[in-house]
């Protein structure tokens, strides 16, 4: 069976300090990867997605990154904190439309 | 650009009353699915709808698609407190790259 895992579960960073946040997926091959960030506990944005190794498009310009070295991991990075990328960052992943997204336990960040 | 609008956004129930949420989107899509948020965790999926006229059911709810009216409903039948949650719906937006636009999500409150 597949499973996500994202780490840390919780983080606390200073603005102007540098995040990386990562998505592992087991269990499947080539899945195509997303990153979205849910804001004062309400709607999803999505952030960044991958469709394979090194392949990453961006939804929302704005100070963070997304890697995808690996098949089935995901990195989400910022050089320089803003105390607006508070967040809750979930990590997804999907074959096609005929199934669902399956989410990660997602990573509460708090920047202070 | 895809829309994705629910309402109501917030719900007050009662134990054993019935409630239909709803989810309409602007443009053409046949595939639509629903998620439930509990406080603090993460997305959980509960159907996925591909077709026009699809209906899934399971326990109390049920989830319907209209695609000509761009219109999916999630009926909540005898309502009881373990479905106190968030309910957020998605549509896909086309393309091989199973992009999801969410809704802002319908907070569920069961009172006994």
């Amino acid at each position: 069976s597949q499973t996500i895992h994202q780490w840390p579960a919780t983080l606390v960073q200073p603005v102007g300090s540098p995040l990386s946040l990562e998505c592992t997926v087991e269990g499947t091959s080539n899945p195509n990867l997303y990153w979205y960030r849910q804001a004062a506990g309400r709607g999803l944005q999505l952030l960044f997605y991958s469709v394979g190794i090194g392949q990453i498009s961006s939804e929302v310009p704005q100070n963070l990154s997304a890697s995808r070295p690996q098949d089935r991991q995901f990195i989400l990075s910022s050089k320089k904190l803003l105390l607006s990328d508070s967040g809750f960052y979930l990590c997804a992943w999907g074959r096609d439309n005929t199934d669902t997204q399956y989410f990660g336990p997602g990573t509460r960040l708090t920047v202070l | 650009e895809l829309k994705v609008e629910q309402n109501p956004l917030f719900l007050s129930m009662q134990e054993g009353k019935n409630y239909t949420i709803y989810c309409n989107y602007s443009t053409t899509s046949d595939r639509l699915y629903w998620y439930r948020q509990d406080p603090g965790k993460s997305l959980e999926s509960l159907f996925v709808l591909l077709s026009n006229g699809a209906v899934k059911q399971e326990g109390r709810l049920m989830a319907s698609l209209d695609t000509k009216a761009r219109l999916s409903t999630l009926h909540i039948t005898a309502a009881v407190h373990d479905l106190s949650a968030t309910y957020f719906c998605a549509v896909d937006s086309g393309g091989s790259n199973y992009k999801l636009t969410f809704g802002k999500g319908t907070l569920l409150t069961v009172n006994p």
